[in-house]
């Protein structure tokens, strides 16, 4: 079944706000877990990682919090502008096992000027 | 762009068509991947290719074919589709089995009559 989920299929803000994106996971062992977004016509593409020895990561307008408590997982995108405009999907893993990724079902983030 | 490519971008097929759809990347990565991504699911990975061996499948129906030459290339050939194969097929890469990111494609949108 599947191991990673986001809590809403979609997701609309005003240019200018702050989005969060949530993801729940349910395996206790993944220790490494991924934030992919996906415009349209095109692939998934990495936007940042973090690790579970870790609370908290910052990239470029984004920041990725992990919660192992209630294994729970979100995306903060600071000043969401048009271009942000995609689906997002979270994906988990045990790292140094040598198994593939597993995806979530992906929040459609919409973002009007 | 991600260094990973994949032909034909578009594919429409008939049910006893066969067909095959390729991906190269030009990362100098080790393993690739295969996956399905239909509306509203997560992305489902089909096979896994490690320094060209087969690692993962799927429980993929034998309708699906992949193919390995080099580290470099993966095909996918498929005959006897169905209309319910109908998706977007992805290709992706990553650096080996331990590396967590993968570099994705931009896809075969693939339509069977």
């Amino acid at each position: 079944g599947e191991s990673v989920g986001l809590h809403l299929p979609t997701l609309s803000v005003q240019e200018g706000d702050n989005s969060i994106i949530n993801c729940a996971y349910s395996n206790s062992a993944s220790d490494y877990f991924i934030w992919y977004k996906q415009e349209s016509g095109k692939g998934p593409q990495f936007i940042i990682d973090i690790r579970s020895n870790m609370d908290k990561r910052q990239g470029q307008r984004v920041t990725v919090l992990l919660n192992k408590t209630v294994k729970h997982l979100s995306l903060q995108i600071a000043a969401t502008q048009p271009g942000d405009s995609a689906v997002y999907f979270c994906a988990e893993n045990i790292e140094q096992a040598g198994t593939a990724l597993i995806f979530g079902k992906g929040t459609t983030l919409s973002v009007s000027s | 762009e991600t260094g990973v490519t994949q032909t034909p971008r578009h594919l429409v097929m008939g049910m006893t068509n066969k067909k095959s759809l390729k991906c190269e990347q030009h990362l100098g990565h080790n393993a690739m991947y295969w996956y399905k991504q239909s509306a509203k699911k997560p992305l489902e990975l089909m096979f896994v290719y490690n320094f060209k061996e087969q690692t993962e499948n799927n429980s993929v129906p034998s309708r699906f074919s992949p193919e390995c030459p080099n580290s470099s290339h993966l095909f996918l050939h498929l005959h006897t589709l169905q209309p319910e194969d109908s998706a977007l097929y992805l290709c992706a890469s990553s650096q080996d089995l331990l590396a967590n990111e993968q570099f994705f494609g931009p896809g075969t949108r693939l339509t069977v009559l």
